[in-house]
């Protein structure tokens, strides 16, 4: 099956500091990427859709300044969380669907970790 | 806007037995896809099973099958020989065939095995 990595796995970092999120798809071309957010015993919040060579579509109520998207490739999306602040730790998860698959199947990485002191 | 309904937050069950997780749906859609999705505790979303709408039959992977009622916005999932390794959150998800590619997940249900 589709492949999809995430780095880092588990990130610290102090309040105010920016942490980017690297999402890649292994095996295959992704033309589109979904962020996540999960809050535990939760569902998953989609955050933004990224669609490669263009901008991202945010979710209502998501503050596309502080969580900047970057689909430069077709293997590779970034999130940056930017003046990163305790209510922003959180598990981040990434997905990617491969162009002409089963249905634009969702494969999902293994999630980032994110605390923010 | 499409909604998924996951009515049982917890179920459990003994090892070797069977047991079924219920999953409604809202659409006007006609065609659309859906999913269960397994999360166990390293929390990697591990795809469990995908029903197409337009398909009559009722998917099957292994111990893993689901009952299609598409009159009543049905999805619901059945484990059979249920093993310790089957414990996870699942998640059913829905995906629209017309309109982009995103999924509208439900709230989840976490499943106990016992052994």
């Amino acid at each position: 099956g589709a492949v999809v990595s995430q780095h880092p796995s588990r990130v610290i970092c102090k309040s105010g500091t920016s942490v980017k999120i690297e999402c890649r798809s292994l095996d295959f071309q992704a033309t589109t990427m979904f962020w996540y957010r999960q809050f535990p015993k939760k569902s998953l919040m989609l955050m933004a859709t990224s669609n490669e060579g263009s901008k991202a579509t945010y979710e209502q109520g998501v503050e596309k300044d502080k969580f900047l998207i970057n689909h430069a490739s077709l293997t590779l999306s970034t999130l940056t969380v930017t003046s990163a602040h305790p209510e922003d730790s959180s598990f981040y998860i990434c997905s990617a669907t491969q162009p002409g698959g089963r249905a634009n199947t969702q494969y999902f990485g293994p999630g980032t970790r994110l605390t923010v002191l | 806007a499409q909604t998924v309904t996951q009515s049982q937050p917890e179920m459990s069950v003994q090892e070797a037995e069977t047991v079924t997780l219920s999953c409604t749906y809202d659409t006007s859609e006609s065609d659309y896809y859906l999913f269960w999705y397994k999360q166990p505790p390293s929390r990697q979303m591990i795809l469990v099973i995908r029903q197409e709408a337009y398909k009559q039959q009722n998917a099957t992977e292994n111990r893993f099958s689901v009952n299609f009622q598409k009159a009543a916005k049905s999805f619901s999932l059945k484990i059979s020989d249920s093993q310790l390794g089957d414990a996870a959150m699942y998640f059913c998800a829905y995906r629209s065939g017309t309109s982009g590619s995103r999924l509208t997940f439900g709230e989840g249900t976490q499943l106990t095995v016992n052994p």
